[in-house]
């Protein structure tokens, strides 16, 4: 399997623009999770997915944050409009069907919001 | 206050010492723990894993759990340039559906 898998890499855009970023989670996987890094707040957890339905969103720092998840191979985070505060690297996760597993991570993807 | 507690570091210390990372935790429910490594550029990737209380051994690397202090800790022996990395706790609850929760990540520096 490849892993979990993020696009694009590295993202720059402008103040006021919408961004979309992409997860393909592991196959198999049906918990999916998204998290923020940062050097001064760490890795933060977003929203969580379970079976493609989010379960907890309570990490979302502002409406202008939203996810989404059509189907069990796909999850997008979209920051519309973007500011330069939500510069950070987003990372996605997913997590097998048992009990007391551990998180599969992708390689992130840095945005950088000028 | 923070669900999951680290010392965010940098912590330097020389090839071969003993290093001691810890983390404490406030919600009793977490029954799962993690130890992640993550190099620069890098997701973070498994290290250990552990859901009692007590040691669990791994080559160079001993996780330790003290659920009544609400406590764990990662000590890493005879350390190596190699392991220069953050490493992040975590912790989840036992179903799993529960999230996962992680620390902010302590930088380690072993200097040769």
């Amino acid at each position: 399997d490849a892993g979990v898998i993020q696009s694009p890499r590295h993202e720059v855009t402008e103040m006021g623009q919408e961004v979309t970023l992409r997860c393909k989670p592991i196959s198999g996987h049906n918990s999916l999770f998204w998290y923020r890094q940062t050097m001064m707040r760490g890795l933060e957890l977003l929203i969580y997915f379970n079976n493609n339905v989010p379960i907890d969103d309570s990490g979302m720092p502002e409406d202008r944050f939203s996810a989404k998840m059509p189907n069990a191979s796909f999850s997008t985070l979209k920051i519309q409009p973007s500011e330069p505060r939500d510069s950070a690297v987003y990372f996605c996760a997913s997590t097998p069907k048992q009990e007391n597993t551990e998180a599969f991570f992708g390689q992130g993807t840095r945005l950088t919001v000028v | 206050q923070k669900e999951v507690e680290q010392d965010p570091g940098p912590l330097s210390v020389p090839e071969g010492a003993i290093v001691s990372l810890n983390c404490t935790y406030s919600n009793s429910a977490f029954q799962y723990f993690m130890w992640y490594r993550q190099y620069s550029r890098k997701g973070p990737e498994l290290l250990m894993y552990t859901y009692s209380s007590g040691n669990k051994e791994d080559g160079r690397f001993t996780a330790q759990v003290d659920k009544s202090s609400k406590y764990i800790s990662l000590f890493i022996r005879d350390s190596q340039p190699s392991d220069s990395a953050t490493y992040l706790c975590a912790m989840r609850w036992g179903s799993s559906a529960s999230k996962i929760i992680f620390g902010s990540g302590t930088r380690l520096s072993i200097r040769p």
